[in-house]
């Protein structure tokens, strides 16, 4: 079986820099993926890690350790609009991907 | 390029009925998947269809059915509802399983009542 864990909510301040993280367990690991999902609205992809290390994606960054099973989002100057879910997801090749429960993140001012 | 097209939006029934939800995938993807989504669960995955074919299934009762269309369109059933069948119904494509990322749909709100 997969397991997959994140924390359930995060609290962080407008311009701030935050870090969600993502660990897992599960044999026939490929890759890692993330959703951002607005309240009320579809997940939208953000990353797909496959190697170690550190992806950049403007404010948005992604980070992946594969002999750990851990990976991370980093989120920096925070916006008010990032409030919203971020979903990690384990991909084991050609099978569905496996979702976390989700970090929900608030952003205040 | 037109995304992931579900209809309705938001659907309520009582227990006991049936429902059929819809999906129109992003021209040219030819998987599409099924996924609920509770507050207490998360995305759940349901089935996933690739060129008319069932190529793999989640944990769900046999209440819970689809097919996909020669025009890669799908559409998933759900008999005898329960009230506990109440959530978000979310359909994804992607151009490969696993691999390429999932486009969804903004989803059908089922409630049950």
């Amino acid at each position: 079986g997969q397991n997959i864990d994140q924390p359930t909510e995060m609290t962080a301040t407008e311009g701030a820099i935050v870090q969600i993280n993502c660990t897992y367990q599960t044999s026939g690991f490929n890759g890692l993926f993330w959703y951002q999902q607005h309240a009320g609205e579809a997940p939208t992809f953000l990353s797909y890690n496959v190697l170690d290390g550190l992806e950049e994606k403007g404010r948005f960054s992604s980070f992946l350790s594969r002999s750990k099973g851990y990976s991370y989002l980093l989120l920096k100057e925070l916006q008010m609009k990032d409030s919203a879910s971020y979903l990690c997801a384990v991909s084991k090749g050609n099978t569905p991907l496996v979702f976390g429960k989700g970090t929900r993140l608030s952003v205040i001012a | 390029k037109a995304g992931v097209t579900q209809t309705p939006r938001y659907l309520i029934k009582t227990r006991g009925q049936q429902v059929t939800l819809s999906c129109s995938p992003i021209s040219g993807h030819r998987s599409v998947s099924w996924y609920q989504q509770t507050p207490g669960q998360g995305l759940q995955f349901l089935f996933e269809y690739f060129s008319e074919t069932q190529r793999n299934k989640g944990n769900f009762p046999g209440r819970f059915s689809g097919r996909q269309f020669s025009n890669s369109r799908s559409e998933m059933n759900v008999s005898t509802l329960e009230l506990g069948d109440s959530a978000l119904y979310l359909c994804a494509s992607s151009i490969r399983t696993g691999v390429s990322p999932l486009h969804f749909g903004n989803g059908t709100r089922l409630t049950v009542t």
